[in-house]
């Protein structure tokens, strides 16, 4: 069975810039949640998308945002990148949104803003 | 803020010898908790959970306790071997199953030979 899969790995933007983050959550798992992981903060949760809804959504500007396709899929979008979105950026799936089986995270992507 | 935290940033043990992390959480709501663990360059790799209706929950080589009463939660490794190393982070679920999980900042393991 195949884990989550985020890509791309690596990224490197420039401040100004856009970019959209993609994640591939286990097969049959219907939540995805992003998650953001930097050395000051540590991990944050950012949005959680459940059968194409957003159903929580963090302390993120709106520059944050993403959504969830048909096929569970989601990609998450940062708008007018900062430094400070510098980070590694984390997808977790699982079964039923309510965490009832466990979150199985992904390797992350990891984001330099220059 | 965090909600969640570690008491020790760095814990440093000898090979073979246990382990033991802790955890404070604030809030009391919380149904769920979680311990991962992450590698370097890898995200979080689940260990063991516990649900707020369970005070101890054992697994392979870990135990998870969870005292409710001054809101603390443990993991504890038997015989840690050198690929414990990592980051341990412990997580909580708030009340209500749709929000996000709240990450503690997380305890590096160290294993001495």
């Amino acid at each position: 069975k195949a884990g989550v899969t985020q890509t791309p790995r690596y990224l490197i933007k420039t401040r100004g810039q856009q970019v959209t983050l993609s994640c591939s959550p286990i097969s049959g798992h219907r939540s995805v949640s992003w998650y953001q992981q930097t050395p000051g903060q540590g991990l944050q949760f950012l949005f959680e998308y459940f059968s194409e809804t957003q159903r929580n959504k963090g302390n993120f500007p709106g520059r944050f945002s993403g959504r969830q396709f048909s096929n569970s899929r989601s990609e998450m979008n940062v708008s007018t990148l900062e430094l400070g979105d510098s980070a590694l950026y984390l997808c977790a799936s699982s079964e039923s949104g309510t965490g009832v089986f466990g979150y199985t995270f992904g390797s992350g992507t990891r984001l330099t803003v220059v | 803020g965090e909600s969640v935290g570690l008491h020790l940033p760095t814990l440093s043990v000898q090979e073979g010898d246990n382990s033991i992390i802790n955890c404070a959480y604030s809030n009391s709501a919380s149904d769920y908790f979680i311990w991962y663990k992450q590698e370097s360059g890898k995200g979080p790799q689940f260990i063991i959970d516990i649900r707020s209706n369970m005070d101890k929950r054992q697994g392979q080589r870990v135990t998870v306790l969870l005292n409710k009463t001054v809101k603390h939660l443990s993991l504890q490794i038997a015989a840690t071997q050198p690929g414990d190393s990592a980051v341990y982070f412990c997580a909580e679920r708030p009340g209500g199953g749709a929000d996000g999980l709240t990450f503690g900042k997380g305890t590096h393991l160290i294993i001495q030979p």
